[in-house]
């Protein structure tokens, strides 16, 4: 069975500091991992996955991160929040043969000025 | 390359109307799957769908739902005798193929309102 706890349900950092998001996963098998990004009333884009290349993943807009097998996570990090980085983040696992993807609950990121 | 559409991007109903999503795949995807997202809340599966198959429908609520994706034409989601408990934000989401699970290109969502 496959499950994803993101431990947050909202985020609030200051523009230019630092921004870290957190992620644990549960998978019988090994998973694959994504981290979408949801602006308001707008479809989700996909930031950045994992398929069991490099454990540190890079995205698009200086988003990176890093899986953990040890730890069970799949934290999203970046070094200095943009205000446009204000939105709703999923953190999300799919099984090797599953026919679908399993979203957490998301984390609202809210950036102050 | 257009992305995936779908449409109407808004849909208000009474109770008891039909209520019908239409989803349209990136080019060259042959693969589909809708999602909905209740308030406050993630994504959760529906059905996924290839060219005149479902092929899993196992988050498909057992009554009033039902999808299809012909062989011409946009895939549907249908929700007969709607209820306030179906608003909520219904996603599509479209691949290449199985092999390329790990792809699903998002549209930008129907958000459907019961009155």
């Amino acid at each position: 069975a496959q499950s994803v706890t993101q431990l947050d349900s909202h985020v609030s950092v200051s523009e230019g500091t630092p921004v870290l998001l957190r992620c644990n996963y549960s998978s019988s098998y090994s998973p694959s991992l994504f981290w979408y990004v949801q602006h308001p009333n707008k479809g989700l884009q996909l930031l950045l996955k994992y398929t069991s290349a490099a454990t540190l993943v890079k995205g698009i807009n200086g988003f990176e991160a890093e899986f953990k097998k040890s730890e069970t996570s799949f934290h999203l990090t970046k070094p200095s929040a943009h205000m446009s980085d204000a939105a709703e983040y999923f953190c999300v696992v799919s099984e090797a043969g599953a026919n679908n993807l399993f979203f957490g609950t998301g984390t609202r990121l809210t950036v102050i000025p | 390359n257009a992305g995936v559409m779908q449409n109407p991007r808004h849909l208000v109903r009474r109770r008891g109307q039909e209520a019908r999503l239409r989803c349209s795949p990136m080019k060259g995807h042959s693969h589909v799957y809708w999602y909905r997202q209740l308030p406050e809340e993630g994504l959760k599966f529906m059905v996924y769908l290839q060219k005149e198959n479902i092929i899993d429908e196992s988050g498909m609520p057992k009554e009033r739902f039902s999808a299809e994706f012909p062989k011409e034409g946009p895939s549907i989601l249908r929700i007969q005798q709607v209820v306030r408990g179906d608003s909520a934000a219904y996603f599509c989401a479209s691949s290449p193929g199985l092999a390329r699970l790990d792809e699903q290109f998002f549209g930008p969502g129907t958000r459907l309102t019961v009155l």
